[in-house]
């Protein structure tokens, strides 16, 4: 079985200033990750995924998030954050194979961008 | 072009009271699955479902039970209604096939309450 943990249930920080969002798994086979962001009284967005190949990956919106097969880490990154990327953020894993495609989340980490 | 709908998007019911919520995929998209997102937490995978058959189900009891439809819509029910069904309901769809890098999309949720 997978198991994702989030390390941090709640990040503030001030708006331009950067971010790091902390994501570790547990997993006895290799796995797929993902990052997706909810925003207040909205459904899951997906924001970035890594499948296979290069070890970081990036979304359209300056968010970046780097494998890390050794310490079994999918840290989220942002170099310079807004007011509106206030929201919970969540960090999943599937298992490779797994064609049930039955993703594990983690528990979720509240951004709160300060004016 | 629409994403993943739901309906209703609230809903309030009675305890021993059943439900029935709705997914439309996206257009082409022939796999749903089925979350429950309660309060805090992460999204916990209740089922999933390609062309019309049950391909993976989550640690769930059987009062919860779900189905899809030629259309590829899916309705999901839970019977004998607890005060810890309370939760957002994630409907996701993918396109589904053999590729387990499929990717979900989320639609809004419905919430449930349970008084």
């Amino acid at each position: 079985a997978q198991s994702v943990t989030q390390l941090d249930s709640q990040v503030p920080v001030f708006e331009e200033a950067p971010v790091e969002l902390r994501c570790n798994y547990s997993s006895s086979v290799s796995v797929y990750l993902f990052w997706y962001v909810q925003y207040p009284n909205q459904g899951l967005q997906l924001l970035l995924k890594y499948l296979s190949g290069s070890t970081l990956v990036e979304s359209i919106n300056g968010f970046e998030a780097e494998f890390n097969k050794s310490q079994t880490s999918f840290h989220l990154r942002k170099p310079s954050v807004h007011i509106s990327d206030t929201a919970e953020y969540f960090c999943a894993v599937s298992r490779v194979g797994n064609y049930g495609q039955n993703f594990v989340f983690g528990p979720g980490t509240r951004l709160s961008v300060l004016p | 072009d629409a994403g993943v709908t739901q309906s209703p998007t609230h809903l309030i019911k009675t305890r021993g009271q059943h439900v029935t919520l709705r997914c439309s995929p996206i257009s082409g998209h022939k796999s749903v699955s089925w979350y429950q997102q309660v309060l805090g937490q992460g999204p916990q995978f209740i089922f999933q479902y390609y062309e019309k058959e049950e391909r993976g189900r989550g640690n769930f009891p059987d009062r919860f039970s779900a189905r899809q439809f030629p259309n590829y819509s899916s309705e999901l029910n839970v019977n004998a209604l607890l005060l810890g069904d309370s939760a957002l309901y994630l409907c996701a769809s993918s396109l589904g096939g053999l590729a387990d890098t499929d990717t979900q999309y989320f639609g809004p949720g419905t919430r449930l309450t349970v008084l």
